[in-house]
């Protein structure tokens, strides 16, 4: 049973410090998004990426956010330096290229809970 | 701009009963996609359900169904003979179909409690 796997699954931090996150997608996807989940905001995204090119990036702060895939298997997600309003669970989720069948529907990971004090 | 609306924050029921969920969505797009998902206390988000806005046939999957009203932009889950482990948070989502726009947008969720 493929599924996003993503970690850590939660994180702990000081103000201040520089946290990374990590994401595997399904094998075969070449779609990947960042999702963040807030109860003031809900979910929204960050990112997404398709065969490793960034293709939206707009709802990321660009000054302390930033996002890549060194590789097919791999997207990061990083924070620095991180603030307490960070605080969130952050989703990643991934999908098959648009045109193949079930193109459109996006699997999410479990989330990594992260809390900044 | 794309909008979805669950305006259904709680809903307490008991066990064996039915529930509906609401969802109503807007969009400028012609061709669309909708979604639910269910997040359970655990905290990820499943799939449940995937429909494109060419598609009106309503869907039932074991005790899920889903009615899909093109004419009053609305997306409703319907869960029959509720159990225990229905308990969760569900959202509905929309998505559009042109590149560069492919984000879920999702609604606010309903939290939906199973009394036993």
């Amino acid at each position: 049973d493929a599924r996003v796997t993503q970690t850590p699954r939660h994180k702990v931090t000081e103000m201040g410090q520089e946290v990374t996150m990590r994401c595997q997608p399904i094998l075969g996807h070449n779609t990947v998004f960042w999702y963040r989940q807030t109860m003031m905001q809900g979910l929204e995204l960050l990112a997404y990426f398709r065969n490793r090119a960034p293709l939206d990036d707009s709802g990321m702060p660009k000054d302390r956010f930033s996002a890549e895939m060194p590789d097919a298997t791999l997207a990061t997600l990083k924070i620095q330096p991180s603030e307490p309003r960070d605080s969130a669970v952050y989703f990643c989720a991934s999908g098959k290229a648009p045109g193949l069948a079930g193109g459109e529907t996006q699997y999410f990971g479990p989330g990594t809970r992260l809390l900044v004090l | 701009a794309q909008k979805v609306t669950q305006a259904q924050t709680e809903i307490s029921v008991v066990e064996k009963e039915d529930v509906t969920l609401d969802c109503v969505y807007e969009t400028r797009d012609t061709t669309y996609y909708l979604f639910w998902y269910k997040q359970p206390p655990s905290g990820e988000l499943v799939f449940l359900i995937r429909r494109n806005s060419f598609d009106e046939q309503n869907e039932i999957s074991g005790r899920y169904s889903w009615n899909f009203q093109k004419s009053t932009s609305s997306f409703n889950f319907t869960i029959t003979a509720s159990q225990v482990v229905d308990s969760a948070v569900y959202f509905c989502a929309l998505r559009g179909v042109l590149f560069g726009n492919e984000k879920l947008t999702f609604g606010t969720g309903t939290r939906l409690t199973i009394i036993p």
